[in-house]
């Protein structure tokens, strides 16, 4: 079955910079991967998500790339502010096939943003 | 446009008694997905389900757990007997219906924060 890695679990970032959170699949037949942010006491928050017949998607200060050869899909947060902190959730499914809609979840990444 | 909605967000329960927790899809949605959450760790599937159908169950524990999503209602996670071990956050999300078996993302409600004393 499918398998989710996540790195880091934990970062500190400057109000201002960058945050980049990379995430490693196992199943090559995966074709969906949603991001979610988790705040405390809250469920997850649908952020972004790619499909595998793009190779990167923008909205805003967020951003997915993915590149389907490594297996491998990065979120970037430009511009980081207060409210990014949060715990960020990579996952992957084989959308579309009936029976395999299940998300696998990565780890998870604690995301601090300093002011 | 109301979102996924759990009942109740939080339940306490004394070992060997029975938790009951609902879920109300987004309208429109017709699959219903349920995860647990461990303090501290990621989300674990648990099973999926259509009106009046189990889809995949493969992340349930083989006893003492159950799933449903009749024609009218909310959909319903049981867990029978509870043990300390059952404490965690349960999330439920929905998807719309899509060509075979769902293409949406998927929207997760807030949670029923399950203790068991």
């Amino acid at each position: 079955g499918e398998n989710v890695e996540q790195h880091p679990s934990t970062l500190s970032v400057q109000e201002g910079d960058s945050a980049v959170i990379k995430c490693t699949y196992s199943d090559s037949a995966s074709n969906y991967f949603p991001w979610y942010k988790q705040e405390l006491g809250k469920g997850p928050q649908l952020i972004i998500d790619i499909r595998s017949n793009v190779g990167e998607k923008k909205d805003q200060r967020i951003a997915v790339t993915l590149n389907k050869t490594a297996k491998h899909f990065s979120l970037h947060i430009t511009e980081t502010q207060p409210e990014d902190s949060a715990v960020y959730f990579c996952a992957a499914t084989r959308s579309g096939v009936q029976g395999a809609q299940k998300l696998v979840f990565g780890q998870g990444t604690r995301l601090t943003i300093n002011p | 446009n109301a979102g996924v909605m759990q009942n109740p967000r939080h339940l306490v329960r004394r070992r060997g008694q029975e938790a009951r927790l609902r879920c109300s899809p987004m309208k429109g949605h017709s699959h219903v997905y349920w995860y647990r959450q461990l303090p501290e760790e990621g989300l674990k599937f648990m099973v999926y389900l259509q009106k009046e159908n189990i889809i995949d169950e493969s992340g349930m524990p083989k006893e003492r757990f159950s799933a449903e999503f009749p024609k009218e209602g909310p959909s319903i996670l049981r867990i029978q007997q509870v043990v300390r071990g059952d404490s965690a956050a349960y999330f439920c999300a929905s998807s719309p219906p899509g060509l075979a078996g769902g293409l949406g993302a998927q929207y997760f409600g807030p949670g029923t924060r399950l203790t068991v004393l």
